[in-house]
């Protein structure tokens, strides 16, 4: 079955630790996303790449770093420069199209905290 | 940059019950969409209506795209619809979500 997968589901962090954040999909998607939510709270987008090899910052990038070295795979890695770090993160995959068309899909999500 | 704004941002039904989720966004949008996230986190794409109106079931959607809002109608629920629902538009190549209705449905 095609759909993205995120590992790990739960991850505990120390502080001060850097902690990556796994995403592949298998649904042959030209662009991927990274999303950040708090509890109670909408979904704000970290960073976006629409090819491989590229990627652009959203709206809350700072402590984040990402990488897209094959069309399947878009980590997320969660520095000690990202102050408030525990939430829940959402990978989504699209087709571009041109037309605007981009349908989101979605992984089941990673649960940070940090203790 | 674009506004999206939904209501209301909590509403509790009795089952059976009929609702009406509205999202309002700041500027022309070719692209909307509807989600749904379960109680467990996950996210699932219940529409993408840039214009017009389309039904899945008991659920069905409209975005009246010139006066910038779209609507989604949730009619005899039940109690697995709880959850919260998002809408969100494309903007600069990314999607922008609103904060979300939160919907419990009471048995």
């Amino acid at each position: 079955d095609g759909g993205i997968t995120q590992s790990p589901k739960y991850l505990f962090r120390k502080e001060g630790q850097n902690v990556t954040l796994s995403c592949e999909q298998n649904l042959n998607h030209d662009a991927m996303y990274w999303y950040r939510q708090d509890p109670g709270q909408g979904l704000r987008l970290i960073y976006y790449s629409q090819i491989v090899n590229d990627f652009q910052k959203g709206d809350i990038a700072e402590g984040y770093s990402v990488s897209r070295e094959k069309k399947e795979s878009f980590p997320l890695t969660v520095t000690s420069a990202q102050k408030n770090p525990t939430a829940f993160y959402l990978c989504a995959s699209s087709i571009r199209r041109r037309s605007g068309a981009n349908v989101l899909t979605f992984g089941a999500g990673s649960r940070l905290t940090v203790l | 940059g674009i506004q999206v704004e939904q209501s209301p941002p909590d509403l509790i039904l009795q089952e059976g019950a009929n609702s009406t989720l509205r999202c309002n966004f700041s500027d022309s949008v070719n692209n909307l969409q509807w989600f749904h996230q379960n109680p467990w986190g996950q996210l699932i794409n219940l529409f993408y209506i840039p214009s017009g109106t389309k039904q899945n079931g008991r659920l069905s959607a409209t975005t009246v795209a010139t006066e910038r809002y779209s609507l989604l109608y949730i009619s005899s629920s039940q109690t697995t619809d709880s959850g919260v629902y998002f809408c969100a538009v494309l903007y600069n190549n990314d999607m922008r979500f609103g904060a979300g209705t939160r919907l419990t449905v009471k048995p």
